[in-house]
């Protein structure tokens, strides 16, 4: 019930396109949804964050949408660019404790 | 943005050594923070919640005796790996939460341990 379930596990997308990634949660506990980027050899950078109270939330070229009755939430990058290759986590955290159950990754590459 | 910094960013140690890994929160104080282990192109499994003046909380499966967790001020956190083998090998990384906080974690760079 700990599980949050990530699609795809990779991604490629030419420049200027939609890279659009999935994410599902089992736990209704779980209030706290963010995802993150990391590039290699780095660690994991907060892109941009929801809670279940809101069913979408943009930043820039970034935005969350979530579905509180599915239990699914996805991240959507508009006009990608090369910059944006890297591997992105979905997290699912319950409580003010931040203890997050990340998902697989993805690995976005976009193309020129 | 809040900054946590991880140190070494990287070790390379001779098997039955211990290596200690540490974390600190730079700008902000920070009671709780979190051990994470990623092995290549995998996600990051917490190993351990790391609190301020108390014991770790270890997560199920993780040996406490081998993955030793000080959390001696509201700044630092420290993983020692104790007796360390090759498997042992791999990207340690911490985080920190804010203590006046909507609720945001920061991740420090990572340490990627290679045991011989």
């Amino acid at each position: 019930q700990q599980q949050v379930k990530q699609s795809p596990q990779s991604l490629i997308v030419q420049k200027g396109g939609i890279s659009i990634i999935n994410c599902a949660y089992e736990n209704t506990a779980f209030d706290y949804f963010p995802w993150y980027q990391q590039f290699p050899g780095k660690g994991p950078a907060l892109l941009i964050a929801i809670r279940p109270d809101v069913s979408e939330k943009k930043e820039g070229r970034f935005t969350i949408s979530f579905n509180k009755s599915a239990k699914q939430f996805s991240l959507h990058i508009m006009d990608s660019q090369p910059g944006d290759s890297a591997t992105y986590f979905c997290a699912a955290g319950k409580g003010g404790g931040n203890k997050l159950t990340f998902g697989t990754g993805t690995q976005l590459k976009v193309e020129l | 943005g809040a900054v946590v910094s991880q140190h070494p960013s990287w070790v390379i140690c001779k098997s039955g050594t211990s290596v200690k890994i540490e974390c600190r929160s730079l700008d902000f104080q920070a009671t709780t923070m979190f051990w994470y282990r990623q092995f290549p192109k995998q996600s990051l499994m917490l190993m351990a919640t790391s609190n301020e003046g108390s014991k770790a909380t270890y997560e199920q499966g993780v040996e406490k005796d081998k993955f030793l967790i000080n959390h001696a001020s509201l700044t630092l956190s420290t993983l020692t790996v104790t007796s360390a083998h090759p498997e042992d090998s791999s990207f340690y990384i911490c985080s920190a939460k804010r203590d006046i906080s909507t609720g945001e974690l920061f991740f420090g760079e990572g340490s990627r341990l290679t045991v011989l």
